[in-house]
Formats: C-alpha cells, sequence, structure tokens
C-alpha cells in the first residue's frame, strides 16, 4: 500500500520569502503521479502543481516549483515570492498509474498549513 | 461551466437517520470519486466511479452507498448515520486518464448527533 507523509504539521514565512515544503511517500510503483493541492480558508480543493514520476525534469508554476527525487521518494514544494494568498493547508498526493492510465484514486498525506506573516 | 456542484453545503443529522449527498459535474468527466476529511487525516476516498454504471470502493467504503445512473451524477448516500461519519465530504472528477487531475467540488460538511 502507498503512504504519503507530511513531517511539518505548521510552518510560516514572511510575505516575498521563498519556502520548502516536504513531503516524502512509499510506493513499490514505477509510474505515478505526484500532486500539490492547496486548501485556503474556503475549503475548496485547488490543483498548485503535478509531477510524472516518468519525468526527470521538475515541474514548475508560476512561483510553485518541486524537487521530485525519485529515488528518495521525495517531493517538495517551494513557493517563491510569497504572497498572503497562499496562506492555506498545503497537501501532497499521490496516484498509482494503471495498465490504462492514471489510476484517477488519489492517496493524500496529512497537509501542511502554511501561514504567510506580512 | 459550473464545474462540480454538492448539495447541501452544511448538515445536521441524528444518529440512524439517512440521507443523500449530492454531487454533480457537467464536464462530461467520465471520473468521479467521493473523499472525507477529517482533521489531521487529508483526505481519504470513499468510492469512485469511472464511468456510468460502474462503481468501486475506495479505502473507508463502509457505511455508504453510490451508484452512478448518469454521467453527470454520483449521490453519496449515508444508511444510518453514525457520530463517527462526521466529517467534510468532497466530490471530484477527472476527464483525463493520461494525467488524472481532478477537480474538486466545495465540499459538504456534516454533523452527526
Amino acid at each position: 500500500a502507498q503512504t504519503v507523509t507530511q513531517s511539518q504539521p505548521e510552518m510560516s514565512v514572511q510575505e516575498a520569502e521563498t519556502v520548502t515544503l516536504s513531503c516524502t511517500y512509499d510506493t513499490s510503483e514505477n509510474n505515478y503521479y505526484l500532486f500539490w493541492y492547496k486548501q485556503p480558508p474556503s475549503r475548496q480543493m485547488i490543483l498548485v502543481i503535478r509531477q510524472e514520476a516518468y519525468k526527470q525534469q521538475n515541474a514548475t508554476e508560476n512561483r510553485f516549483s518541486v524537487n521530485f527525487q525519485k529515488a528518495a521518494k521525495s517531493f517538495s514544494l517551494k513557493i517563491s515570492d510569497s504572497q498572503l494568498g497562499d496562506t492555506a493547508m498545503y497537501f501532497c498526493a499521490f496516484m498509482k498509474q494503471g495498465d490504462g492510465g492514471a489510476t484517477n484514486k488519489l492517496i493524500f498525506g496529512t497537509g501542511t498549513l502554511l501561514a504567510v506573516q506580512p | 461551466n459550473a464545474g462540480v456542484t454538492q448539495t447541501p453545503k452544511f448538515q445536521v443529522l441524528k444518529t440512524g437517520q439517512s440521507m443523500t449527498l449530492q454531487c454533480a459535474q457537467d464536464m462530461n468527466h467520465e471520473y468521479m470519486s467521493w473523499y472525507r476529511q477529517d482533521p489531521g487525516m487529508g483526505l481519504r476516498l470513499i468510492h469512485y466511479s469511472v464511468g456510468a454504471g460502474i462503481t468501486d470502493q475506495g479505502e473507508v467504503p463502509n457505511g455508504y452507498n453510490v451508484s452512478r445512473s448518469t454521467t453527470e451524477d454520483f449521490p453519496l448516500r449515508l444508511l444510518s448515520a453514525a457520530p463517527s461519519q462526521t466529517s467534510v465530504y468532497f466530490c471530484a472528477s477527472s476527464y483525463s486518464i493520461v494525467d488524472g487531475t481532478q477537480y474538486f467540488g466545495p465540499g459538504t460538511r456534516l454533523l452527526v448527533l
């Protein structure tokens, strides 16, 4: 069975600074997807970034980037130039890839609550 | 497009009552799922569907039933509510088997007394 671990329950960063959120996972699969989701106080789940395991290049989306270390089973999220609107719970998630492609079954970590301070 | 919609937003039930949480999407997505979110535990998969007429169990299916008679709708039924089912419930849908990106509804907060 796959597991996802986020070891930082809470983090704080000053506005305009950079912060890195950690995520490790355990799997025997070779093909899978990794995701970071953001959940602001509104409770809406918002996809931040996605990484395919077969891709060596780290995914980036504007101020958000990941450091994907497949051998170490590590998938950290870096947020650059932090903004007040980045304050949210951040979830790391794993999805196994089946024979037909994505299985669409997400396994989530327990989340990291990020507070951006003015 | 309205995306993924869920009703109600909030519901209070008494132990033993039954109810249906509604989920609908207008994006013609084949894949739909139900997750529950509990404090300190992240989201966990309850049931999922890969298309109309096809459903399967997720990680925590006990106490819940689902059906998928149309592509658009995927209701979640609580047969006999228990306090342990107090949670926030999210419905999600996905079109692609290529990248697995899921789109989430706004959630339903359920309190079972």
